[in-house]
């Protein structure tokens, strides 16, 4: 299995560009998520997925969309970058209840100019 | 608002010493603790896990301690080996249905042979 991906390794934006994170799973994973990753800072939550067809908001929601169109896909999408958009982003899956320990791809550098 | 949060930011220790990191959560609902190890570059690695009906456990060489009467988490390590160097961080579930993990901001962890 090659777990979780992330597409792609980096990536520098103008400001009010979009863009969509790619994150993928081979694990058959229900749960899905999105965090980011500031300097000094521990990851946030942005969205998660409890199942194709099912999303929902955590911490730091505000300028990202998500769609789980599928049970292995779970993209992110910057609608307008902003500089305070600049990260570290983390996908995560996990089996669901029960068995809740998270898997997390190797991230997205983002740099927003 | 709650947080979970770490009592020191880096901690140096000598090769074959034994490593103590703490982390201490305000939530006392919060019933699944994570550390997880994040090597420079790359996304957070599940370590070991603990419910809160444990106050302990053990793996490979590390050991989880949980005294929910203080609301205290820490990772022991046993006989740490510069491989260890990493930031370490300890995460608490907060929600009975998706696993939404509240991040500590880290501990790095310095290993000198």
């Amino acid at each position: 299995n090659a777990g979780v991906t992330q597409t792609p390794k980096f990536q520098v934006l103008k400001t009010g560009q979009s863009m969509t994170l790619q994150c993928a799973q081979d694990m058959n994973h229900e749960y899905m998520s999105w965090y980011r990753q500031d300097p000094g800072m521990g990851l946030r939550l942005i969205h998660y997925s409890v199942g194709a067809g099912i999303t929902d908001q955590g911490e730091v929601p505000n300028g990202y969309n998500v769609s789980r169109s599928t049970t292995e896909d779970f993209p992110l999408r910057l609608l307008s970058a902003a500089p305070s958009q600049t990260s570290v982003y983390f996908c995560a899956s996990s089996y669901g209840p029960g068995k809740e320990t998270q898997y997390f791809g190797p991230g997205t550098r983002l740099l927003v100019l | 608002g709650e947080s979970v949060g770490l009592h020191l930011p880096t901690l140096s220790v000598q090769e074959g010493d034994n490593s103590i990191i703490n982390c201490a959560y305000s939530n006392s609902a919060s019933d699944y603790f994570i550390w997880y190890k994040q090597e420079s570059g790359k996304g957070p690695q599940f370590i070991i896990d603990i419910r809160s009906n444990m106050d302990k456990r053990q793996g490979q060489r590390v050991t989880v301690l949980l005294n929910k009467t203080v609301k205290h988490l820490s990772l022991q390590i046993a006989a740490t080996q510069p491989g260890d160097s990493a930031v370490y961080f300890c995460a608490e579930n907060k929600d009975t249905g998706f696993q939404k993990l509240v991040f500590g901001t880290g501990t790095r962890l310095l290993v000198s042979p």
